[in-house]
């Protein structure tokens, strides 16, 4: 089955720098990558997907690459503001003819220091 | 809308109990998802439902654990005896089905704790 890596596990960054994050999966089938964000209290929410026709998305200072050949991809937050703190979650998973199921990432830890 | 409701919110109870989570998917969303979140294993999918029928269920720890969703607009996770390393914050989510990947909408979560 799916297994998905995410690293680092926790990220402390300073307000305004670039943090980055990055996951590997390991079934080639797979062919959807969303991120989710979780903040204290509530539930993950979906904050930007990619699938896998396509090599990079951009949604303001939130930007995800993938690389299917390598079978990674990764999260990049740019001019990152206190709000950015949470714990993010990539996954992983496979959009065939019903709904399929996601495989999540351990999760990071993101800090931002005003 | 008011989004994936879950109730309760949070649960104690005594080893052996049985317990019942309870979640209302978004209005017009087919897809049903039970995942348990722990410090130690992260998010993981227990089972999902498409139009009401268990599609996969290898999640599913133990048969402690059952999952039923007699409706469209609801469904319960039952554990019955229910054991200390059940405590965990279990999430309910549920999305649009259909030949694409649609984004799965989470509700806030029921935080369990067996004593």
């Amino acid at each position: 089955g799916e297994n998905v890596e995410q690293h680092p596990s926790t990220l402390s960054v300073q307000e305004g720098d670039s943090a980055v994050i990055k996951c590997t999966y390991s079934d080639s089938a797979s062919n959807y990558f969303p991120w989710y964000k979780q903040e204290l209290g509530k539930g993950p929410q979906l904050i930007i997907d990619i699938r896998s026709n396509v090599g990079e998305k951009k949604d303001q200072r939130i930007a995800v690459t993938l690389n299917k050949t390598a079978k990674h991809f990764s999260l990049h937050i740019t001019e990152t503001q206190p709000e950015d703190s949470a714990v993010y979650f990539c996954a992983a998973g496979w959009g065939g003819g019903s709904q399929g199921n996601l495989i999540f990432g351990k999760g990071t830890k993101l800090s931002v220091k005003p | 809308d008011a989004g994936v409701i879950q109730s309760p919110r949070h649960e104690v109870t005594e080893m052996g109990q049985e317990v019942t989570l309870r979640c209302k998917p978004i209005s017009g969303h087919n897809s049903l998802f039970w995942y348990r979140q722990t410090m130690m294993r992260g998010l993981e999918l227990l089972i999902y439902f498409n139009n009401n029928v268990p599609i996969d269920d290898s999640g599913m720890p133990e048969d402690r654990f059952s999952a039923k969703m007699p409706n469209a607009s609801f469904s319960t996770l039952k554990i019955q005896p229910s054991e200390p390393r059940d405590s965990a914050v279990y999430f309910c989510a549920s999305s649009l089905g259909g030949s694409q990947y649609n984004e799965q909408f989470f509700g806030p979560g029921t935080r369990l704790t067996v004593l």
